[in-house]
C-alpha cells in the first residue's frame, strides 16, 4: 500500500510549549490529508481536513487556533499544537488516500507534562 | 450523519481458528465506501480490507475476508486461521463516497481480539 510518514514518533514537552508534527506522503500526492486524534483505549477522532494551497477544515469542537495545520505542498502537512497542556496529550495521527483507500501515518505520541 | 457500531469491545480466539469481528453500520447515502482497520499495540493502523457498496461481490484479501450484507447494513470481517500475530485492535470505518479518497472516515469503537495459543 502507498506510504505515509510521521515525524517525531514520540515527543515530551513542558506545559506551554508548542509542537509541531510533521505528516508526509511519500510515494504519492495528496491534496487531501486528515488529522486523528485518540486517546487510551478509544477510537479515533477526526480533528480536521489538511487541503493543499487553502485552510483547513476543522470538527466541530476542535480549537483551531489551538491545532494549527499548514498543508503547503502536496506532500506534507503539519499540525501545530500551540501552548500545549497536559489535556492535549493524546496519540495523533494523520491519513492521506492516493486513490480510494486512505493509508495512515505511524502516528505521533505526545505527553506534555 | 453516518454512524458505525461495533458491539464486540473484547474476543478471545483459539489460534487457528477463524473469527468474525461485527460490524453495522447506519447511512442514508446510496454510495459508500466500507474498511477495516488494524491497529496493534504500536499504534499504527493497517488498512486490511475494503468493500464498495455497489460492489456485488464480497472483498477478499488474503486469510482476510468482508461479509458484506447491505440489506442488513452489515460489513463484518472474517479472519480465517487466525494467527498469535491477529491480536490487535481491529476498527470498521465508513466513507461517504466510495470512489474518492479524500472523504473523511466514521469509525466505530473498535473490537479488541486476542489470539490464544
Amino acid at each position: 500500500g502507498a506510504v505515509v510518514s510521521q515525524h517525531p514518533s514520540w515527543v515530551i514537552c513542558k506545559s506551554g510549549t508548542s509542537v509541531k508534527i510533521e505528516c508526509r506522503s511519500l510515494d504519492f500526492q495528496a491534496t487531501t490529508m486528515f488529522w486523528y486524534r485518540q486517546f487510551p483505549k478509544q477510537s479515533l477522532m477526526l480533528m480536521a481536513t489538511s487541503n493543499e494551497g487553502s485552510k483547513a477544515t476543522y470538527e466541530q469542537g476542535v480549537e483551531k487556533d489551538k491545532f494549527l495545520i499548514n498543508h503547503a505542498s502536496l506532500t506534507l502537512s503539519t499540525l501545530t499544537v500551540t501552548s500545549a497542556h497536559p489535556e492535549d496529550s493524546s496519540f495523533y495521527i494523520c491519513s492521506a488516500a492516493p486513490q480510494e483507500t486512505q493509508y495512515f501515518g505511524p502516528g505521533t505520541r505526545l505527553l506534555v507534562l | 450523519a453516518q454512524k458505525i457500531t461495533q458491539t464486540q469491545p473484547g474476543m478471545f480466539v483459539q489460534e487457528k481458528e477463524a473469527v468474525t469481528l461485527d460490524c453495522t453500520y447506519d447511512t442514508s447515502d446510496q454510495s459508500y465506501g466500507l474498511f477495516w482497520y488494524k491497529q496493534p499495540s504500536s499504534g499504527e493502523m493497517i488498512f486490511l480490507i475494503y468493500q464498495g457498496s455497489y460492489d456485488e461481490q464480497n472483498a477478499t484479501e488474503g486469510r482476510y475476508s468482508l461479509n458484506f450484507q447491505k440489506a442488513r447494513k452489515s460489513a463484518n470481517l472474517v479472519i480465517s486461521a487466525s494467527q498469535l500475530g491477529d491480536s490487535a485492535m481491529y476498527f470498521c470505518a465508513m466513507r461517504d463516497d466510495p470512489n474518492f479518497g479524500n472523504e473523511k472516515l466514521t469509525f466505530g469503537t473498535g473490537t479488541r481480539l486476542t489470539i490464544i495459543p
